[in-house]
């Protein structure tokens, strides 16, 4: 069945980069877009950015000049990284899969403080 | 960006109870290939989103159907005829035809 799992550090220091990556099983990355997403605390979700089936990507223009997003298809998994790190970037970060988003992880809360 | 405005905030709904939630749209969602790319999702507390409705009214797979979506163009309406215990949270629309994705503010549901 279809899967995504999040990783990545819990802490990040302000300023400093924040790396996540999305392991996925269940489906190839060369035939489903992935995407990141984020939720601040009790708040609404935040459309990040998304890997296309055909390894192109896609931004939100909120994030565009500090987003990027890779991925490794040999191992399943997309990567995001982020620069230039502030304390309102602390929130929970899922990966999503398809036009839909019809399959969600289960989400890696980042925590940006000194 | 295109806004999408949720009402109510807030419902409140015994069970067995049927309530719908609106989702309006700052503009068309009608893409260029004549879909309507306007989901549902219910985020039940301490968990991840879950899709239960895609392109205003299908049913994602697994999903009861008392869950129902309609609207087109700029209102859309998401329908639950019965509410049971389990689907109690938030439930958000977004949008998929204009870049970048957008969600609504969500919708809390609790039992009264």
């Amino acid at each position: 069945q279809v899967q995504l799992k999040e990783s990545g550090p819990g802490l990040v220091q302000p300023s400093q980069t924040l790396s996540l990556t999305c392991t996925v099983s269940g489906f190839s990355l060369t035939s489903y877009s992935v995407h990141w997403v984020r939720q601040h605390s009790g708040k609404s979700l935040e459309w990040m950015g998304r890997m296309w089936s055909d390894g192109d990507t896609s931004y939100n223009s909120a994030f565009t000049s500090r987003l990027s997003i890779s991925r490794d298809t040999s191992k399943s998994q997309v990567f995001l990284k982020m620069n230039s790190l502030q304390t309102e970037d602390t929130g929970t970060y899922y990966c999503t899969m398809g036009i839909s988003l019809a399959y969600w992880g289960q989400g890696t809360l980042v925590t940006v403080s000194s | 960006d295109v806004v999408l405005t949720q009402t109510p905030p807030t419902l409140s709904a015994t069970i067995g109870q049927s309530v719908s939630i609106s989702c309006r749209s700052s503009q068309s969602l009608l893409d260029s290939d004549g879909d309507t790319y306007l989901n549902w999702l219910l985020q039940r507390p301490g968990q991840s989103p879950q899709l239960l409705i895609y392109s205003v009214s299908n049913l994602e797979s697994g999903v009861p159907n008392r869950f129902s979506g309609s609207g087109s163009e700029t209102d859309f309406t998401l329908k639950i005829s019965g509410v049971e215990a389990e689907d109690l949270g938030v439930y958000y629309c977004m949008q998929a035809t204009h870049a970048p994705y957008t969600f609504g503010a969500g919708t809390k549901l609790e039992l009264k």
